[in-house]
């Protein structure tokens, strides 16, 4: 899978939005844009993914570049509970699931109340 | 509904001991992935099933692991001889089918400690 980019920390205020960047400039055509978080002692927790169009669903939204080569998960009012470690995944449609998942380092979201 | 269910939730051994994990995937998920997570580490990848069959065992850390999945549903991870290196919480993920278009979903894992 192409490799991803992104802050090792950001941090924001309580019922803020928040605005988490990932660049992957080498992205695929048949690459899937997936953005996964892992709460402390949590099992990582699917947000959200997207292809190629904006997305939205009720944890989050995606914004993707006309080019592909960004993408923003936008939390649109940050709550305590959003603390976490943010992972963006590019997933190849047609790569399968021979290789599973490969999470880089991720950015660290803090909260403040 | 359900979610991926894992058990035991934690599990201490003693070292050379055998221990079996077991993962209960989504109902009508397809695709099953194992992986682990050293404390402070990031995921590692271990092994994935299509249905009853697992393409590429490569990932497996050792001779010592093992992992079947019978009717195409559960599927249990074996460690045999465990050693103290392999203490980290085991995480299982399922997903509809095994493309790039399909998320997975995780677990709560299995915390195994070895003494």
């Amino acid at each position: 899978d192409a490799k991803t980019t992104q802050p090792n920390s950001m941090e924001s205020n309580e019922e803020e939005p928040v605005h988490l960047p990932c660049n992957h400039s080498t992205i695929s055509g048949t690459d899937y844009i997936h953005w996964y978080r892992q709460l402390p002692s949590q099992g990582p927790e699917y947000v959200i993914h997207g292809l190629t169009s904006n997305v939205n669903n009720r944890m989050a939204s995606l914004a993707i570049a006309e080019d592909r080569k960004s993408s923003t998960l936008i939390l649109h009012r940050a709550t305590l509970r959003d603390a976490a470690v943010y992972y963006c995944i590019l997933r190849e449609y047609s790569g399968g699931g021979a290789d599973g998942l490969t999470f880089g380092k991720g950015t660290h979201l803090i909260i403040q109340p | 509904g359900a979610g991926v269910s894992q058990s035991p939730s934690n599990k201490v051994t003693e070292k050379g001991k055998d221990v079996e994990l077991r993962c209960d995937p989504i109902s009508g998920h397809t695709a099953l992935y194992w992986y682990r997570q050293s404390l402070g580490q990031g995921l590692e990848f271990l092994i994935y099933f299509q249905g009853n069959s697992a393409p590429d065992k490569s990932g497996l850390p050792s001779d010592r692991f093992s992992a079947e999945r019978t009717g195409g549903s559960v599927s249990t991870l074996t460690i045999q001889r465990t050693q103290q290196e392999d203490s980290a919480v085991y995480l299982c993920a399922s997903s509809l089918e095994g493309s790039g278009a399909q998320p997975q979903h995780f677990g709560d894992g299995t915390r195994l400690s070895i003494l």
